[in-house]
């Protein structure tokens, strides 16, 4: 069971616009910052959002990131076959002591 | 450019011991804190350990607690993961990870496999 919790899969055609959850509790989520992750099938998570809503350099515009309380939200607008993966948020848990994952979210470009 | 190279993982009995190296490059080695991550098969990422720059403050997930331990060489650009115990569950893809002050991970290592059968 993990900290944070995340949709198991989200699904939407190509072009279209998804979002996935992700939330938490005042001692991660609520007084930290979030990340999100997207890990390809067989390859390394890549990071794709810090800060809550920050992108990387080469991380295109069409991935965006908020937070409104205890809960944060990944959004990614003209979808493409190629985001087929699994996407994570990640955060420091104060209570823990610990860094923290959600379970992940499924993708699927139908 | 950043690259993190994992190395030492393969197939370890139930109850046995293993040494994770990750050769770090294309960064200040010694300013940044360091972590491992692993995917266990069917599984989402989950946090494993870490260490700050200097080395003298690490961190670890309930499920690794007293049989794991982190560590580091700044004069190597090396991080480690000395893990004992070993359970089938700890069986997965381990990850090293560039650490940054806001709690986010910035750059993965390819990722190296741990089998825990007998």
């Amino acid at each position: 069971q993990s900290v944070l919790t995340q949709p198991p899969s989200v699904s939407a055609a190509p072009g279209q616009k998804v979002t996935i959850s992700c939330s938490g509790s005042s001692s991660n989520i609520g007084n930290n910052y979030v990340s999100w992750y997207q890990q390809l099938p067989g390859t390394a998570p890549k990071l794709l959002i810090y800060d809550n809503d920050k992108r990387p350099s080469g991380i295109p515009d069409r991935f965006s990131g908020s937070k409104s309380g205890t809960s944060a939200t990944l959004g990614i607008t003209g979808l493409q076959t190629g985001d087929e993966a699994d996407y994570y948020c990640g955060t420091w848990d104060s209570s823990l002591s610990a860094w923290v994952f959600g379970g992940g979210t499924k993708l699927t470009v139908l | 450019e950043v690259q993190l190279v994992e190395s030492g993982g393969g197939l370890v009995q139930p109850g046995g011991s293993l040494r994770l190296s990750c050769a770090a490059s294309g960064f200040t080695f010694l300013t940044y804190p360091m972590h491992w991550v692993r995917l266990a098969p069917g599984k989402g990422l989950e946090y494993v350990s870490g260490i700050n720059s200097d080395g003298d403050r690490t961190y670890y997930a309930t499920s690794v607690k007293g049989r794991f331990t982190v560590s580091r060489d700044n004069s190597k650009n090396t991080l480690y993961l000395q893990m004992g115990s070993l359970r089938t569950e700890d069986m997965a893809v381990y990850y090293c990870a560039r650490g940054r002050a806001t709690y986010y991970y910035d750059n993965w290592g390819q990722g190296i496999l741990v089998t825990v059968s007998s």
